[in-house]
């Protein structure tokens, strides 16, 4: 059974760092482009940022770009995203998501809580 | 940047009834499009891809249909476990891949 587990999530200060994990199981991890897209409270979803199979492109969406960095360890079936400088508004429920095919997201893991507030 | 929007916001039907969700494309995305369920606290499920395709394990009362920039997403006859918001997100021209903003079924 294809499964994602994130991890990582909580509370942090305006202006502080937070790193996310989500573990991968079931599937060949490093055959598969990965992706985070996060939900606000009561909102909709937002797509934050995929990378690559082997990590060698990554992309970003331009409200996180140039703090958020993604990442993945193919050797331990993780995919991580470290993130900088939060701002309230990064304060959602963020899920890791398999790219596959076109680019449809497929399976979702369950998510993990980021609230950002002092 | 590719805008996705549906339609309704919210739309009202009784079991075993039929609903008729909207997506429309700013721009042409060809079929490039996918349809998500999200029930209350739990992640999205992929429910269709390609525009009509059905995922692995979805019931055949959900049908999705349309290209370019007009898509509908239809349930046949509406079962208590289908009341839920549905997105659609388009993956043709990215990044960014985009959502809309949600379709919420409630019981009527």
């Amino acid at each position: 059974e294809v499964q994602l587990l994130e991890s990582g999530g909580g509370l942090v200060q305006p202006g502080g760092s937070l790193r996310l994990s989500c573990a991968a199981s079931g599937f060949s991890f490093n055959n598969y482009p990965m992706s985070w897209v996060r939900q606000a409270p009561g909102k909709g979803l937002e797509w934050v940022s995929s990378i690559t199979y082997n990590g060698g492109s990554t992309y970003y969406a331009d409200s996180v770009k140039g703090r958020f960095i993604i990442s993945r360890d193919n050797s331990k079936n993780t995919l991580y995203v470290q993130m900088n400088s939060l701002r309230a508004e990064d304060t959602a429920v963020y899920y890791c998501a398999r790219k596959s095919g076109g680019s449809w997201f497929d399976p979702w893991g369950q998510g993990t809580l980021v609230t950002v507030s002092s | 940047e590719i805008v996705m929007t549906q339609s309704p916001a919210t739309l009202s039907v009784s079991p075993g009834e039929r609903a008729t969700l909207s997506c429309r494309a700013s721009q042409s995305v060809s079929s490039h499009l996918a349809w998500y369920q999200q029930k209350p606290g739990q992640a999205p499920r992929l429910l269709i891809y390609g525009a009509s395709t059905r995922a692995t394990g979805i019931p055949a009362r959900f049908s999705g249909s349309g290209s370019e920039t007009e898509f509908t997403l239809t349930i046949s006859s509406l079962q208590s476990e289908d009341f839920a918001v549905y997105y659609c997100q388009q993956y043709d021209n990215w990044p960014p891949w985009t959502f809309g903003q949600g379709t919420k079924v409630e019981i009527k």
